[in-house]
């Protein structure tokens, strides 16, 4: 059974960077596309982006010039770097595995159980 | 970016009950859907994958239908535990997105 756990800092201040990172276990590492994902609380879901698993990575364009999405594959473990954070980027933040299909992630079958980042002062 | 239109945006019925959402894409996305149910305090979890398939392990009583620019999914019989919020969300293009949701709750 796949399973993802995010860790890091739980509180951020506005205009620091945001760092997340999500181990992998219990399954491979290769041959998937790995994601962010996140929920401002009470509303609804927001792909961030993904990395696939030899480097190639794609981001949202609302986010992409704060985004970065990286992968060290030897720790089964990917990281997500957001930058000059607001109020609006709180959020429970999820790690997630996607199935290739057509050359990009498909169907979100594994999640990691989030985690709740609060930017504030 | 494909716009995904969810509704209802919220739902009440009765044990027992058959119940449906629908979905709908700004554009074409062939059978590029899946469907996911987020209970209260938890991680979203995959029902329906590439429009009508289950995912391993899930209730023969959820089911999914659809092509093109319309979809539907179905609960046939409603139960207690199928409380929760379901989204869509397309991969036919970039950025991947999701429905807004639907909130379910038992009558």
């Amino acid at each position: 059974q796949v399973q993802l756990q995010e860790s890091g800092p739980g509180l951020v201040k506005p205009s620091e960077t945001l760092s997340l990172t999500c181990t992998v276990s219990s399954g491979s590492i290769s041959s998937y596309y790995w994601n962010w994902i996140r929920q401002p609380p009470g509303k609804g879901l927001e792909w961030i982006g993904y990395i696939y698993y030899r480097g190639n990575t794609n981001y949202n364009p609302s986010l992409k010039s704060r985004v970065t999405i990286s992968i060290d594959t030897s720790k089964k473990q990917f990281s997500l770097k957001l930058t000059s954070v607001t109020a609006a980027d709180t959020a429970v933040y999820y790690c997630v595995r996607a199935h290739p299909v057509r050359g990009g992630p498909s169907w979100f079958d594994y999640w990691g159980q989030g985690t709740l980042v609060t930017v504030s002062s | 970016d494909i716009q995904m239109t969810q509704s209802p945006s919220s739902l009440s019925a009765s044990v027992g009950d058959r119940v449906t959402i629908t979905c709908q894409a700004s554009q074409d996305i062939s059978n590029s859907l899946n469907w996911y149910q987020q209970e209260p305090g938890k991680a979203p979890k995959l029902l329906i994958y590439d429009a009508t398939n289950l995912e391993t392990g899930v209730p023969s009583r959820f089911s999914g239908s659809g092509s093109g620019t319309d979809f539907t999914f179905t609960i046939s019989s409603l139960q207690p535990e199928d409380i929760a919020t379901y989204y869509c969300q397309q991969y036919d293009n970039l950025p991947r997105t999701f429905g807004q949701g639907t909130k379910l709750d038992i009558k």
